[in-house]
């Protein structure tokens, strides 16, 4: 799988949105990307995932850079509940590859 | 609840006595996963079901490692000879579908703490 880069960590104020970046330079034509989180105490959880064009859903929306090689989750309006670590995952869209590679990812902190 | 359920939440144990986890995956879904999670890390990938096929394992699942899936719905792990190396977070997911972007669900963890 190839390689993403995430911040270890950043701060935002509750009711602002948030911007989490991740870079994977080396993603592949046929690479989805992922996002999930994780919330303190609990397994991971989906928030979305792309190929080329943004995307939006009820919980974020992804932004993917033209070349593909970033791609931004943003939340639009942060709640301490969103406070997490968040894992931008590629994933190849070819029938077999079942895993997650997860890196160590953003730990996101919401300020009251 | 119709989410993935894991048990024991946590288990303290000996170094060199055996340990098995079990998962209950979504009633629905064929495909289940293993990670293990240790402190500050993500979760790392260790081995997968198709019905009760074991399709993949990862290098981290050493010879002290079993699963299985025996009639291709809830699935153990065991650990034999713990070491205090194996101290983790054990998490179980599942999925559906045939297409590898189709999303894992998560269980809540086993904890394990081998003393």
């Amino acid at each position: 799988d190839a390689k993403t880069t995430q911040p270890n960590s950043m701060e935002s104020n509750e009711e602002e949105p948030v911007h989490l970046p991740c870079n994977h330079s080396t993603i592949s034509g046929t690479d989805y990307i992922h996002w999930y989180r994780q919330l303190p105490s609990q397994g991971p959880e989906y928030v979305i995932h792309g190929l080329t064009s943004n995307v939006n859903n009820r919980m974020a929306s992804l932004a993917i850079a033209e070349d593909r090689k970033s791609s931004t989750l943003i939340l639009h309006r942060a709640t301490l509940r969103d406070a997490a670590v968040y894992y931008c995952i590629l994933r190849d869209g070819d029938f077999g590859n079942e895993k997650l590679t997860f890196g160590t990812g953003t730990r996101l902190t919401i300020i009251p | 609840d119709t989410g993935v359920s894991q048990n024991p939440r946590h288990k303290i144990t000996k170094r060199g006595q055996n340990v098995t986890f079990r998962c209950d995956p979504i009633s629905e879904h064929n495909r289940l996963y293993w990670y293990r999670q240790t402190l500050g890390q993500g979760p790392e990938f260790l081995t997968y079901f198709q019905n009760e096929a074991q399709l993949e394992k990862s290098r981290l699942l050493s010879d002290r490692f079993s699963a299985e899936r025996p009639k291709g719905s809830f699935s153990t792990l065991e650990i034999q000879r713990t070491e205090q190396g194996d101290s983790a977070m054990y998490l179980c997911a599942s999925s559906s579908g045939t297409a590898s972007y189709n999303e894992q669900f998560f269980g809540p963890g086993t904890r394990l703490t081998v003393l």
